[in-house]
């Protein structure tokens, strides 16, 4: 069947260290990922995206990688801030006749400590 | 742009009411779709709705219904509410909805007693 899953449902981090989310999905026909973070009280915010003909993509001290190979996504997050503190999901797109379908991972709560 | 909007934020009904909620996507996004988090379930799928036709269903009883009009608003209604209802919904809206970005809006917390 279809799953998303994340490794690790809670991250501490220090102040400037870097993150490093994880998450395994297992459906192969999955064509399009998706990072939200979701802040207490707030609906999921998009941080960034990825393509499955892509391997790597950047963004303002994000990068999310991609490994087809193993079915794996991992979210970096670069000198975190205390303002990441936040459930980090992942979710994977899988379009069908025209249609969509996104399965949400179950979160990581990262955990920032000064 | 404005953002997605949803009212009302928050929600108390009691057992065997019904409930409807609603949603205001992001100006020009045709596709709306609803999730239910509750933490024992995390973020899941209701439905999606596109040009006023619903395209794509989660598994959800018929309890759950939703439905959108031509200015790409969307609503969703909940008949006789159980306490496992009790939950936040979120909708999030794209342009077409295949293989787009989802914005979510902040979400209505519903408390079912």
């Amino acid at each position: 069947g279809e799953s998303v899953g994340l490794h690790l449902p809670t991250l501490s981090v220090q102040e400037g260290d870097n993150s490093i989310i994880n998450c395994a999905y297992s459906n192969s026909a999955s064509d399009y990922f998706i990072w939200y973070k979701q802040e207490s009280g707030k609906g999921p915010q998009f941080i960034i995206d990825i393509r499955s003909n892509m391997d790597k993509r950047q963004g303002q001290r994000v990068t999310v990688l991609l490994n087809k190979t193993v079915k794996h996504l991992s979210l970096q997050i670069a000198a975190t801030q205390p303002g990441d503190s936040a459930v980090y999901f992942c979710a994977e797109n899988i379009r069908s006749g025209g249609y969509q379908k996104v399965t949400f991972g179950t979160g990581t709560k990262l955990q920032v400590i000064p | 742009k404005a953002g997605v909007t949803q009212t009302p934020r928050y929600l108390i009904k009691t057992r065997g009411q019904q409930v409807t909620l609603s949603c205001s996507p992001i100006s020009g996004h045709r596709s709306v779709s609803w999730y239910q988090q509750t933490p024992g379930q995390g973020l899941q799928f209701l439905f999606e709705y596109f040009s006023e036709t619903q395209r794509n269903k989660g598994n959800f009883p018929g309890r759950f219904s939703g439905r959108q009009f031509s200015n790409s608003r969307s609503e969703m209604n909940v008949s006789t509410l159980e306490l496992g209802d009790s939950a936040l919904y979120l909708c999030a809206s794209s342009g077409r909805g295949a293989g787009e970005t989802q914005y979510f809006g902040p979400g209505t917390r519903l408390l079912v007693l």
